[in-house]
């Protein structure tokens, strides 16, 4: 079945660790990005993709990084720069055709906790 | 600029009752607007869309118009069961690009049996 697949369901960083989110699509969709969901605040863009070795950052990409190696992956690293990580992450992925009615697919998430 | 306002919960409710989740936004052009949902532990998936004034999107007994004259799309289903319980987003894009997805708060859906 198609669909997008992240990993781990639940991760825990120690203070000043780097961890790495694994984002994988077999949907054959251009467009890649990830969310970062708090209670109350919604869904916030961290950083997007359209296309292999490119990504552009999104409203709070501060802390984080990504790299797009492949169509299928996106990896996301939450850094120690980033001094609030404890959050629900969302990956999703979307075909690329310029029209306002394109949906999105999500994995099921991340929840990342600081130990 | 570009925004959406949805009603805040958490939203409690009665299994069989009607519910209602109201969403108004505000927009140049003629955006596409989306409803979410995401299930407790999950990921966000679809549940309806419209893309021009007038339109009801529809699914698993869920409804919306797209009402251009009120910017508004809120969201009803006649008869909520307990599987209905989650967290339902409002969304719009103006853009014909997902980056500049515009997303509501969320509006938490408790039912009880």
């Amino acid at each position: 079945d198609g669909g997008i697949t992240q990993s781990p369901k639940y991760l825990f960083r120690k203070e000043g660790q780097n961890v790495t989110l694994s984002c994988e699509q077999n949907l054959n969709h251009d467009a890649m990005y990830w969310y970062r969901q708090d209670p109350g605040q919604g869904l916030r863009l961290i950083y997007y993709s359209q296309i292999v070795n490119d990504f552009q950052k999104g409203d709070i990409a501060e802390g984080y990084s990504v790299s797009r190696e492949k169509k299928e992956s996106f990896p996301l690293t939450v850094t120690s720069a980033q001094k609030n990580p404890t959050a629900f992450y969302l990956c999703a992925s979307s075909f690329l055709q310029g029209a306002t009615n394109e949906k999105l697919f999500f994995g099921s998430g991340t929840q990342l906790s600081v130990l | 600029g570009n925004s959406v306002t949805q009603m805040e919960g958490p939203v409690t409710l009665s299994e069989e009752a009607f519910l209602t989740i109201n969403c108004t936004y505000t927009a140049t052009g003629y955006p596409s607007l989306f409803w979410y949902v995401q299930y407790p532990g999950e990921g966000l998936q679809l549940l309806l869309k419209a893309t021009k004034a007038d339109d009801k999107g529809s699914n698993k007994g869920f409804e919306a118009t797209y009402r251009k004259e009120t910017t508004s799309f809120h969201l009803e289903k006649g008869s909520v069961q307990v599987s209905d319980s989650a967290v339902y987003f409002c969304a719009l894009n103006n853009a014909g690009n997902n980056r500049k997805l515009i997303w509501g708060l969320g509006t938490s859906l408790a039912v009880n049996p």
